[in-house]
Formats: structure tokens, sequence, C-alpha cells
């Protein structure tokens, strides 16, 4: 079965300086790659996705994920972090070629330090 | 254009009692689902449906049952409410059911069992 590992459970960051969030997923084939925000009281948005091809992968808000097949990674980066980006970040993977069901990591809470 | 509408946005049950959560959206989706998420969890899927006429169950689906009589709806019932079904629950949903598109979050439904 596919899984999706956070190893981060809570980041600080200062604003202004830069982020990388990781995210490793376990599957035997390339599956769907997704990185969601959450922010508090708040259903999830869609920040970027990935199926194939150029493995940097711009988002929105600034964000952008790149894929590493050798280490399967789909880490989240953003140059210099805005105090409004202070949420939650899930990553998630569709095994490819079957009905959209996500499965998550447990998610990286991200606070933002003025 | 609404997007995922999901009622109740807060509930309180005591064990046993039984109860749906509602959830539809506008946008002539095909693919809707619903997810729990738990503290250090991430999120969980119960059950989704492909279309019409069509359920399946999903990662924890048990003590949940759904049903998909329009393209629209897509209710969530809880038959016996159990203290372990303490939880936010995620109505989502996609215009495509291969997994590659783009999954739409409701703003969720907060239970408590007591």
């Amino acid at each position: 079965a596919q899984s999706v590992t956070q190893p981060d459970i809570h980041i600080t960051v200062s604003e202004g300086a830069s982020l990388e969030l990781r995210c490793n997923y376990s599957y035997g084939a390339t599956p769907y790659l997704f990185w969601y925000v959450q922010s508090p009281g708040q259903g999830l948005q869609l920040l970027l996705k990935y199926f194939s091809g150029d493995t940097l992968v711009q988002g929105i808000k600034g964000f952008e994920a790149e894929f590493k097949r050798s280490q399967s990674s789909f880490n989240l980066r953003k140059p210099s972090v805005h105090w409004s980006d202070a949420a939650e970040y899930f990553c998630a993977v569709v095994s490819t070629g079957t009905a959209s069901k996500l499965t998550f990591g447990t998610g990286t809470r991200l606070q933002v330090t003025l | 254009n609404a997007g995922v509408t999901q009622t109740p946005k807060f509930q309180v049950l005591k064990t046993g009692q039984s109860m749906t959560l509602q959830c539809a959206q506008d946008m002539n989706h095909e693919y809707m689902s619903w997810y729990r998420q738990d503290p250090g969890m991430g999120l969980r899927l119960i059950h989704y449906s492909v279309g019409a006429g069509i359920t399946d169950q999903g990662e924890v689906p048990n003590g949940y049952n759904v049903s998909r009589s329009t393209t629209e709806d897509f209710p969530l019932r809880l038959l016996s409410a159990a203290p372990s079904q303490t939880s936010v629950y995620f109505c989502a949903s996609s215009s495509q059911t291969s997994g590659e598109g783009t999954q739409y979050f409701g703003p969720g439904t907060r239970l408590l069992v007591l």
C-alpha cells in the first residue's frame, strides 16, 4: 500500500527566510503527487501537483516543489516566506490509474515569526 | 458558484445517536469523497463515489454509510455514533475520477461525540 511521510511535524521560520517542507512517498511506481495547504479552521486548498514531465513544478502563492524519483521525495519550497503562509501543509499521493483516492501525510505545521 | 458546501459546521452528538453530514457541490463533478481529519493522522478516506449510484469504501469506512442519488449530493451517515468518531469531516469533489484531477474541499464539519 502506498504511504506518505512528512518527517517534520512543526517548523518555525522567520518572515523573509526560505522554506523547505519534506515529503517522502512509498509506492511501486510514480504516483500523482500533491501539496495542499490548510489555514486554521478552513478546508484544504491545492498548492501544486505533479503527474509527469518537468520535475520542478510551480504552484500558487510562490510555492514550488521538486520531484526526485531516486529519493522518492516531493519537497515543497518557497524562497521567501510571508506571515500569511502560516498554516498546515499536507503532501498527498494518488495511485496512477485508480480513482482519485488521496493518501495524505500527517502534515507539517508552519509557524512564521516576524 | 458556491463550490463544495457542507452542513452543519459543528455538531454535538451523544453516543448511539445517528446523524447525516451533508455535502453538495455545484460544479457537476463526478467524483466525490469523504475524509476525516484527526490530530497527528492527516486526512483519511472514508468513502468515495465516481458517479451517481456508485460508491465504494476507503481506508476507514466502518461506522459510516453513504449514498449518491444525484451528481450534486453525497451525504455521510453515522448510524450509531461513537466517541471514536469525534473528528473533523471534509467532503471533496473532482471533475476527474482517474486521479489527476484537482480535488476541491469543503470547509469541514466538526463533530463531537460524547
